[in-house]
């Protein structure tokens, strides 16, 4: 599986936005990019995923550069409640489901 | 929403005892999958499954064996427990596909 890069801790101001990156330099074609996030003593929670475009849900935004090399998961207005390990994870449609968790990055957000 | 249940959050056990870990999925989903997590190390594939009796070997299956006789429904099984076994141990489930995996909230495992 190709691999990810991400920083291993960022701090954010609460109701600010949160960019948080992902470098993915060797993903292939069939990769789908996917981001969990895991809140202190719960199992990881899935936030977002995408291929190609740019993606916006209820939790997040991703925003996918244009060659796929990066990603950045964009948390608009960030409350205490978003501070968690948060997983850029590459999946390949054509190999199954299994998700391989790297060590993520550690977001705090400061009241 | 998914839900993910898994049958206890905290759970002690002694050296050499035969250990069920339990985990219901109620979202019909064809694929469960067991992890563990350890400080350091991650979270780490034990074993995975895509259908009723079908399973296939994680990253780490040594010491471990699964069941899954009910779609809903996906074991794991310590045949002998050891110390280095202590874990959180951590159920999930998808839909065939990229979709999203759901997790169940864990269950902290100590072998005394």
């Amino acid at each position: 599986d190709a691999k990810t890069t991400q920083p291993n801790s960022m701090e954010s101001n609460e109701e600010e936005p949160v960019h948080l990156p992902c470098n993915h330099s060797t993903i292939s074609g069939t990769d789908y990019i996917h981001w969990y996030r895991q809140l202190p003593s719960q199992g990881p929670e899935y936030v977002i995923h995408g291929l190609t475009s740019n993606v916006n849900n209820r939790m997040a935004s991703l925003a996918i550069a244009e060659d796929r090399k990066s990603s950045t998961l964009i948390l608009h207005r960030a409350t205490l409640r978003d501070a968690a390990v948060y997983y850029c994870i590459l999946r390949d449609r054509g190999s199954g489901s299994r998700l391989t968790f790297g060590e993520g990055t550690q977001l705090t957000v400061n009241p | 929403d998914v839900k993910v249940t898994q049958s206890s959050r905290y759970l002690v056990k002694r050296t050499g005892e035969k250990v069920f870990l339990e985990c219901v999925q109620d979202m019909d989903h064809e694929n469960m999958f067991w992890y563990r997590q350890d400080p350091g190390l991650g979270l780490r594939l034990i074993y995975f499954s895509y259908d009723v009796k079908m399973k296939e070997k994680g990253d780490i299956p040594e010491g471990y064996s699964v069941s899954r006789e009910k779609k809903e429904r996906f074991s794991l099984i310590l045949e002998s427990a050891s110390t280095n076994q202590t874990s959180m141990y951590l159920c999930a489930s998808s839909l065939i596909g990229v979709y999203g995996y759901t997790f169940g909230s864990g269950t902290r495992l100590t072998v005394v």
